[in-house]
């Protein structure tokens, strides 16, 4: 069964600066990955996805991600951080053909210091 | 597109009550997911289904029972609540040649 692990519970970071978000996974083949971002009260919405091709891949907001197979990891990144990126983001993975088996990251929570 | 819609936005219930926990999409998307979310431990899938009529259980399937009789509608009953059936549930959906799923924002229940 995949697993994933989001080592960090909580991460606090100022205005501008650089943020990585780290993600890795457990799995057998290659993955789907994914990851979502979720604001106070708010569903879950989609930042990235990485199903083939070129491992590093764009999403919305700025952000980024890089799959690294070697490593097991997804790790999410921004150049500068903005106060409004202040939320919880879950990394995700999913088995390819494997229908509804999406398993999520126990999150990230990121706070923005002015 | 209204996209995946829940209701109730919240709810408290006592323990032993039922209720049903709705869920619409209008994608049109064939697959439907439930799933809670709780401190600590991220999103874990209740049931799911991959077209009217079929449905599966998910990690945490005990306590809840789904059923889909229409592409846009997946319920979620819980038949005798219990205290440790609080969360926040969402319900999610995607289309059947695609694997983004696409989230509703969230129903909380409270179960005293």
């Amino acid at each position: 069964a995949q697993s994933v692990t989001q080592p960090d519970i909580h991460i606090t970071v100022s205005e501008g600066a650089s943020l990585e978000l780290r993600c890795n996974y457990s799995y057998g083949a290659t993955p789907y990955l994914f990851w979502y971002v979720q604001s106070p009260g708010q569903g879950l919405q989609l930042l990235l996805k990485y199903f083939s091709g070129d491992t590093l891949v764009q999403g919305i907001k700025g952000f980024e991600a890089e799959f690294k197979r070697s490593q097991s990891s997804f790790n999410l990144r921004k150049p500068s951080v903005h106060w409004s990126d202040a939320a919880e983001y879950f990394c995700a993975v999913g088995v390819v053909g494997g229908n509804e088996k999406l398993t999520f990251g126990t999150g990230t929570r990121l706070t923005i210091i002015p | 597109n209204a996209g995946v819609t829940q209701t109730p936005k919240f709810q408290v219930l006592k323990t032993g009550q039922s209720m049903t926990l709705q869920c619409a999409q209008d994608m049109n998307h064939e697959y439907m997911s439930w799933y809670r979310q709780d401190p600590g431990m991220g999103l874990r899938l209740i049931h799911y289904s991959v077209g009217a009529g079929i449905t599966d259980q998910g990690e945490v399937p005990n306590g809840y029972n789904v059923s889909r009789s229409t592409t846009e509608d997946f319920p979620l009953r819980l038949l005798s609540a219990a205290p440790s059936q609080t969360s926040v549930y969402f319900c999610a959906s995607r289309p059947g040649q695609e694997e983004t799923q696409y989230f509703g924002p969230g129903t909380r229940l409270l179960v005293l």
